[in-house]
């Protein structure tokens, strides 16, 4: 079944700069949403985008969509410390049931 | 007022033994959803009811049962736990929306399975 790839597996940042995390798919879909997991926690959704959607914001998170190329970015600004977290890709196929297919994601540690 | 809860939230049993994972929601969704999520971080999705009617059934081995006792209740029973059952379970709710199905979905805390 499709599968979201990210990249970077991980990233290393100083509190202050930005964060830019990709994610690629393989087939088409209704939209394409970010998650991020604390360590040991559940995931919270952040941005969901949809298919006829080229770019999204929401306070210091700007998510891009390019369905040409099949990918995405999430790019956060202004990183702090309370950033650090896994982020997720999570792409929701056309026609299904909302059955999302997760991709690997990044590892963001943010050093303050 | 947790939105999406699940008990146990560590689990920790022999192999061959039984065991349910409990899940709630009170966000009045109609959608819930189970997530194993296993030693890589790999999440994949592995069932969803809607309506208590079950509408995704991943390939999973038929010893996961799921049973949706009403729409806030989600519950998973393991038969004859494996080595390899050993990950981290999260249940999931959304709503369905306009007849539109893509939508965000909550997760609750998540249940840390060790089969020994």
């Amino acid at each position: 079944s499709q599968q979201g790839e990210e990249d970077p597996q991980a990233l290393s940042i100083q509190e202050g700069e930005n964060a830019t995390m990709n994610c690629s798919y393989k087939t088409s879909i209704n939209n394409l949403q970010w998650y991020r997991q604390n360590s040991g926690r559940g995931l919270v959704h952040l941005i969901l985008i949809r298919s006829n959607e080229r770019e999204k914001h929401s306070g210091r998170l700007r998510v891009t969509l390019d369905t040409s190329k099949k990918s995405s970015s999430l790019l956060i600004t202004a990183s702090r410390a309370a950033d650090t977290a896994s982020y997720f890709c999570a792409t929701a196929l056309s026609g299904g049931y909302n059955k999302l297919i997760f991709g690997a994601g990044t590892r963001l540690a943010v050093h303050p | 007022d947790t939105a999406v809860s699940q008990t146990p939230k560590y689990l920790v049993t022999q192999m061959g033994n039984d065991k349910s994972i409990k899940c709630e929601q009170n966000l009045g969704h109609d959608t819930m959803y189970w997530y194993k999520q296993d030693s890589k971080k790999f999440l994949k999705i592995m069932f969803s009811y809607n309506n208590k009617e079950l509408i995704i059934n991943e390939t999973v081995p038929n010893r996961f049962s799921p049973k949706s006792p009403d729409k806030a209740h989600l519950n998973l029973h393991i038969n004859s736990l494996e080595l390899g059952d050993s990950a981290v379970y999260f249940c999931a709710s959304s709503q369905r929306m306009a007849g539109r199905w893509a939508d965000t979905q909550y997760f609750g805390p998540g249940t840390r399975l060790t089969v020994l």
